[in-house]
């Protein structure tokens, strides 16, 4: 099955900082997304990549879908507490095909940890 | 607008019971996803329901079903319970299409014990 493989797993950073993790697949996505959970709670979406070679911004998140469309990377500017959480990938395969594994393939999780 | 909403969200079983678990979609969705975490295997997906149909099935054994109502509302059931089922479940909503952006709720624990 599609496996994605997610760097680091885990990150201890100072505040202000910036950070940065990527996603690589053995398998193309159509589309590239980007989630934070906090504890008990689910993921909330952080950015989404349609187009290959596609940047994005969402204050002061970056994110790129990778141009051979197997790989995304996610930076994080001037880190403040609030950042902490385990952030994930996920890669949405080109189209439903039916009957097979067809959600999201999700990386194993950075967790982001800031000390002030 | 309202998000995705999941019931209960927190649930306590013993092995060999079953248990029922409950999501609402985002008002419009059409389809509605669940998918299993556990701090081993990470998030992995169960099944996908879209217009009362299951159109997509992960790698889970049949004692994992699924339903959805007329209203995009679904359910999912787990019989015969084992302790390693004890997990987050999460549902996330959709309006269907293959490159739609997967909305999720906060999640049911459940603990078998």
């Amino acid at each position: 099955g599609q496996q994605l493989n997610q760097s680091p797993q885990s990150m201890f950073i100072q505040e202000g900082e910036d950070v940065s993790m990527n996603c690589t697949s053995s398998s193309i996505f159509n589309t590239w997304l980007w989630y934070k959970q906090d504890p008990g709670e689910g993921p909330v979406l952080l950015i989404a990549l349609y187009k290959a070679g596609e940047l994005t911004s969402n204050g002061r998140l970056t994110a790129q879908f990778g141009i051979t469309r197997k790989d995304s990377f996610l930076n994080i500017s001037a880190s403040i507490p609030s950042d902490v959480g385990i952030y994930f990938c996920a890669g949405q395969p080109s189209s439903y095909s039916g009957g097979g594994a067809d959600g999201l393939t999700f990386g194993k999780g950075t967790h982001l940890i800031i000390q002030p | 607008k309202a998000g995705v909403t999941q019931t209960p969200r927190y649930l306590i079983k013993t092995r060999g019971q079953q248990v029922t678990l409950s999501c609402s979609p985002i008002s419009g969705h059409r389809s509605v996803s669940w998918y299993q975490q556990t701090p081993g295997q990470g998030l992995q997906f169960l099944f996908e329901y879209f217009s009362e149909t299951q159109r997509n099935k992960g790698n889970f054994p049949g004692r994992f079903s699924g339903r959805q109502f007329s209203n995009s509302r679904s359910e999912m059931n787990v019989s015969t319970l084992e302790l390693g089922d004890s997990a987050l479940y999460l549902c996330a909503s959709s309006f269907g299409s293959s490159d739609d952006t997967q909305y999720f709720g906060p999640g049911t624990r459940l603990t078998v014990l």
